[in-house]
């Protein structure tokens, strides 16, 4: 079975472009969480979907950060304008939630993550 | 929500079983503790989950006390590849989700 898998593993763009990561869920998984890392910080929380609806946001740091789940499969990451202070790593996590037995939201299986530096 | 404490750092050899231990004084009623591992340049990845008393799977050992004011991880015999990071997270098990890291504990394990 395919884990979670992220695209690009590493992007370097100038400040005021546009980036779009990308997530493959694991298959079957109806949740899908983003999170990132910043220069010596801890993860942080951003985004998490239950199929293709936004169950919560509240992490996300501003409005040029976009992120859509069209269709409750794949999911992007776009930021738009790219500020120097986005650099860092995203982490993309899948899991299945209940499932029929348990709750296993936090047993979160993560992608490899996609590094941003912003110059 | 609930706030972890622990170790910074742990040091260990080869063979040896190595317990850390993470405070949670303000677990919620219906939290998880939970248990991920992260190597350098990879997504933690989850290790185990109890709720109370005594967790075992193929990989560590967790052991909550009844007051679940702390919890420890257990790894038993630990190898070289153990080295890394380890996050305790306290999380609700239902609607919620979203994990919450702290700052880890990282593992030296030396031959």
């Amino acid at each position: 079975e395919a884990g979670v898998t992220q695209f690009p593993s590493h992007s370097v763009i100038e400040k005021g472009q546009t980036v779009t990561l990308r997530c493959d869920p694991i298959s079957g998984h109806d949740n899908l969480y983003w999170y990132r890392r910043v220069m010596g910080k801890e993860i942080k929380f951003l985004l998490h979907f239950v199929k293709e609806s936004k169950q919560d946001e509240s992490g996300m740091p501003n409005n040029r950060f976009l992120a859509e789940r069209t269709g409750g499969t794949y999911s992007t990451l776009k930021v738009q304008p790219a500020e120097l202070e986005d650099s860092g790593v995203y982490f993309c996590a899948s899991s299945q939630g209940w499932t029929g037995l348990r709750y296993s939201y936090n047993e979160q299986f993560f992608g490899p993550g996609t590094r941003l530096t912003v110059l | 929500l609930a706030k972890t404490t622990q170790p910074i750092s742990m040091d260990s050899y080869e063979g040896q079983e190595v317990n850390i231990t993470c405070s949670h004084n303000n677990i919620a009623t219906n939290d998880y503790i939970t248990w991920y591992q992260q190597f350098p340049s990879q997504g933690p990845r989850f290790i185990i989950q109890g709720y109370k008393t005594k967790v075992t799977n193929e990989v560590a050992s967790l052991f909550i006390p009844a007051d679940r004011k702390s919890s420890t991880l257990s790894l038993p015999r630990v190898s070289l590849s153990d080295t890394a990071v380890y996050y305790c997270l306290a999380r609700f098990g239902g609607s919620q989700g979203n994990l919450i890291f702290g700052k880890g504990t990282k593992l030296s394990v030396k031959p």
